[in-house]
């Protein structure tokens, strides 16, 4: 199972809104709805954002929000802060001997 | 308050063995599947194994498939990673996490594996 693919890099201003795509196949994000997304800041352990593609856990921001269309899934960062600068991975579901298909990463700067 | 605390990193020859500790605590640990993920120096997440709740279910990584083997003790909370065989390609953060469903609700803070001569 291949990684997903997602840009090395996205930036925006504070404020701003970015977007952080997530490309995988008709056999992982096209087949199922079970799509997550991790925050890591330098030195510290992944944190869930999303989950089920478009779901938020208690406590996470408003503004992060997931999307799916197709093959492709989408990390929203909207009202951009300074603690929002992370890498961010995006993780498929793959059926039961693949629970997860992470992504290339992304590392989010606030300019 | 959910706690998962690896254990047992450290460094190693290639072609040794080194065996992994997670303590989980502040949830029905038996209720739930453990996976472990690693993360190369200044690489991605890569996942590496999954275990069910009662242990019915356990899948691998091709990378680790044959050398690793996951488990878990339910009496004692705590799941683990033998890991044999072990290659410099497998020198990484190990960290467990908790499974809910295809996503990892909660992560430990990691332990360092370095496979050096």
């Amino acid at each position: 199972q291949s990684a997903l693919t997602q840009p090395a890099s996205v930036s925006g201003s504070p404020g701003q809104s970015i977007t952080i795509s997530c490309t995988g196949t008709s056999s992982d994000v096209g087949s199922y709805n079970l799509v997550s997304w991790y925050q890591q800041h330098p030195g510290k352990a992944p944190k869930l954002m999303i989950y089920e593609v478009s779901k938020r856990p208690s406590g996470v921001s408003n503004r992060f929000s997931g999307s799916k269309s197709g093959n492709t899934a989408s990390l929203t960062i909207s009202g951009l802060q300074a603690e929002d600068e992370a890498d961010y991975y995006c993780c498929s579901y793959a059926g039961s001997s693949t629970p997860c298909v992470f992504g290339t990463g992304t590392k989010v700067t606030v300019l | 308050e959910v706690q998962l605390v690896e254990s047992g990193g450290g460094l190693v020859k290639p072609g040794g063995s080194l065996r992994l500790s997670c303590a989980a605590s502040g949830f029905t640990f038996s209720s739930y599947s453990m996976n472990w993920v690693r993360q190369a120096p200044g690489k991605g997440l890569e996942w590496v194994s999954s275990i069910s709740s009662s242990s019915s279910y356990i899948y691998y990584a091709d990378s680790v498939k044959g050398r690793f083997t996951i488990s878990r003790d339910n009496a004692k909370n705590s799941l683990y990673l033998q890991m044999n065989s072990l290659r410099a390609e497998d020198t990484a953060v190990y960290y467990c996490a908790r499974d809910k469903v295809a996503h990892f609700d909660y992560w430990g803070q990691g332990t360092l594996v370095t496979v050096s001569s």
